[in-house]
């Protein structure tokens, strides 16, 4: 059982440049969402999706782009890399509302330059 | 005012002590809380939740939960210097929407 897994592990992007960040679980999940961390900030949201098909933005997503056409998979679009979205990012995926808590992937560090 | 506050740290304890570490949160509607452990560049794992008034414990962990001093609080006994982390504290009003403090950083001396 593998919970949510992510790739990479680590990128090095040259501004304008885009990328996919891979997601996928195997909990059969519903609710599955982005985040990303910042040193010293909480863990803002980029975008969330509540099953297939279905996708809305949270708090951060200028930038970003999601797409859910299966209920396992959760990619993170990046267009045209700007260095403000040097982070990590982290996608996790729950049972249920957020009233259940996530389990989280094992993260992407993402340097832009 | 953050939406939900934690003091940054790092608290210090020694091997054996009870680290306590507390959260604020700005929102009263708030009906779901979370404690989430941190390794130094790992991703968050859920320790604890709690949804009532009062404490909730787990082994060496205990949540305590009081809304209306919109305040929760994370014990834990025996500290080991495996507890060394950061500790997250997470706050949910319903919905979809769970907002995360930016964490305290717990050392345990051996």
């Amino acid at each position: 059982n593998a919970g949510v897994t992510q790739t990479p592990k680590f990128r090095i992007l040259k501004i304008g440049q885009s990328m996919t960040l891979q997601c996928t679980q195997d909990m059969n999940h519903n609710y599955m969402y982005w985040y990303r961390q910042d040193p010293g900030m909480g863990l803002k949201l980029i975008y969330y999706s509540v099953g297939a098909g279905i996708t809305d933005k949270g708090e951060v997503p200028n930038g970003y782009n999601v797409s859910r056409s299966t209920t396992e998979d959760f990619p993170l679009r990046l267009e045209l890399a700007a260095p403000s979205q040097t982070s990590v990012y982290f996608c996790a995926s729950s049972s249920g509302t957020s009233n259940y808590g996530y389990t989280f992937g094992s993260g992407t560090r993402l340097t832009v330059v | 005012q953050k939406e939900v506050e934690q003091n940054s740290g790092p608290l210090s304890v020694p091997e054996g002590a009870i680290a306590s570490l507390n959260c604020t949160y700005s929102d009263r509607v708030s009906q779901s809380f979370f404690w989430y452990r941190q390794y130094s560049g790992k991703s968050p794992e859920l320790i604890m939740s709690i949804y009532s008034n009062g404490d909730k414990e787990d082994g060496r962990f205990t949540a305590q939960l009081n809304k209306a001093s919109q305040y929760v609080s994370l014990l834990i006994r025996d500290s080991q210097p495996s507890d060394s982390a950061t500790y997250l504290c997470a706050v949910s009003p319903g919905g979809f929407k769970t907002i995360f403090g930016a964490g305290t950083r717990l050392f345990v001396k051996a």
